[in-house]
């Protein structure tokens, strides 16, 4: 069974710029979730989805950024205009009501 | 909001020494989860507790929920080269999604 996927792995961008990550979840998890690591800091919540639904989006932390989940399958995480705090490592997470799986994570620098 | 402390921030040990992590919560926690991440890696869940008192082993590592279900431990027995990486303890809130401490890194040296 394939695991969470992200992509990219890994991305570069200036400040200002825009960047859409993407998130494929375990297939037949209705739960996926979104997760930030800052460097040195702990992995902070930022949303959480119920197939195509938003059932908690308390972590997100401004308007810059914008996850979706049409179809209730893969989601993006948008982030306009990117700002130097930013950066770090962007983790999803799928599950079916018990563990979390993570995947690889997106990490994101901007400069 | 919610938080849980986790301490060392980093421990580095000789590899056959043993090494604990541990986190802490000023409230009840409904259950502790325990995930390992290996550098450049991202998080693997290890194991659940939800029982005050509770204890549970896998190999050289033991969990311990504490019986005001306010602490944990992880315990390493033994520490190998492959056990390198960061320990999160979270909590597990249901309907959201999980609150993490803030790992501890361990290193092992051969």
């Amino acid at each position: 069974e394939a695991g969470v996927t992200q992509f990219p792995s890994h991305s570069v961008i200036e400040k200002g710029q825009t960047v859409t990550l993407r998130c494929d979840p375990i297939s037949g998890h209705d739960n996926l979730y979104w997760y930030r690591r800052v460097m040195g800091k702990e992995i902070k919540f930022l949303l959480h989805f119920v197939k195509e639904s938003k059932q908690d989006e308390s972590g997100m932390p401004n308007n810059r950024f914008l996850a979706e989940r049409t179809g209730g399958t893969y989601s993006t995480l948008k982030v306009q205009p990117a700002e130097l705090e930013d950066s770090g490592v962007y983790f999803c997470a799928s599950s079916q009501g018990g563990t979390q799986y993570f995947g690889p994570g997106t990490r994101l620098l901007v400069l | 909001g919610q938080q849980v402390m986790q301490i060392p921030q980093y421990q580095h040990v000789q590899e056959g020494e043993d090494f604990t992590t541990y986190c802490n919560s000023s409230t009840t926690l409904s259950n502790i989860q325990w995930y390992k991440q290996r550098p450049g890696g991202h998080p693997v869940f290890l194991i659940q507790l939800v029982k005050s008192g509770e204890v549970k082993k896998q190999k050289r590592l033991t969990f311990q929920f504490g019986e005001a279900k306010k602490n944990s431990s992880l315990h390493i027995t033994a520490t190998q080269t492959t056990d390198v990486g960061t320990y999160f303890c979270a909590e597990y809130q249901a309907g959201t999604a999980l609150i993490f401490g803030k790992g501890t890194t361990l290193s092992v040296s051969s």
